[in-house]
């Protein structure tokens, strides 16, 4: 079946701007996860969704950055006014049934997101 | 708090073995482990539990010892599909509610013909 789907893969903007990141999680997953990763940088815990809801939002680093999910699919990752910083590989998984320690994350490819 | 992985790289010929470390100072109720090659997503190697149950590939072993903290990885008779960057996550509970993952900065593994 298909896996977790990322869009764009590349993104390269303009620092002060707004970027839309979006991720398309595996069918009947109901967790979704992300990360950031950095040049030389492990993966670092952005957010997590269980449906539609995101209990665990200690992990976005500003106010300059939300997500969304809607459908308990589809989720949204919203960078504001975009900081060079911002640029990294932003990665987004997925897991079957409820988050938690027993279930394996599915990655998807990432986006790569550049800030000049 | 980011669990430590030792070492950061390491090189090996084909065919030989290799262990990959994780510690976190924090109580831990799971170890997950992925391996991540260039340009490519994190895969999915193996979760140890509390309690010693494990999830993950035939071909590859793992311990986790809940006291110490630390989860190692062994890689056997290492082929060059191994290479990559290996990264552990820990999972830990805090009060009524769960964090999420947080992953190790990575080992990098070369495998050599």
């Amino acid at each position: 079946g298909a896996g977790v789907s990322q869009s764009p893969s590349n993104k390269v903007t303009e620092k002060g701007k707004d970027v839309e990141l979006r991720c398309d999680p595996i069918s009947g997953h109901t967790a979704l996860y992300w990360y950031r990763q950095s040049l030389g940088q492990g993966l670092e815990f952005l957010i997590y969704f269980q449906g539609n809801s995101a209990p665990d939002k200690s992990g976005l680093p500003s106010d300059r950055f939300s997500a969304e999910r809607t459908g308990g699919s589809v989720s949204t990752l919203t960078i504001q006014r975009t900081q060079q910083e911002d640029s990294a590989v932003y990665l987004c998984a997925s897991s079957l049934g409820g988050t938690g320690p027993y279930n394996e994350q599915f990655f998807g490819p990432g986006t790569r997101l550049t800030v000049l | 708090q980011q669990p430590v992985q030792s070492p950061q790289a390491v090189i090996l010929r084909e065919g030989e073995d290799a262990v990959i470390n994780c510690s976190s100072s924090k109580a831990l109720y799971s170890v997950h482990w992925y391996r991540q090659k260039h340009g490519e997503a994190p895969v999915f190697l193996m979760i140890l539990l509390k309690g010693g149950e494990q999830k993950g590939h035939e071909k590859i072993s793992a311990s986790f010892n809940e006291k110490k903290q630390q989860s190692s990885l062994y890689l056997t008779a290492s082929q060059l599909s191994y290479s990559g960057t290996y990264f552990c996550g820990t999972f830990v509970y805090s009060g009524g509610g769960a964090d999420g993952l947080t992953f190790g900065k990575g080992t990098h593994l070369i495998i050599q013909p």
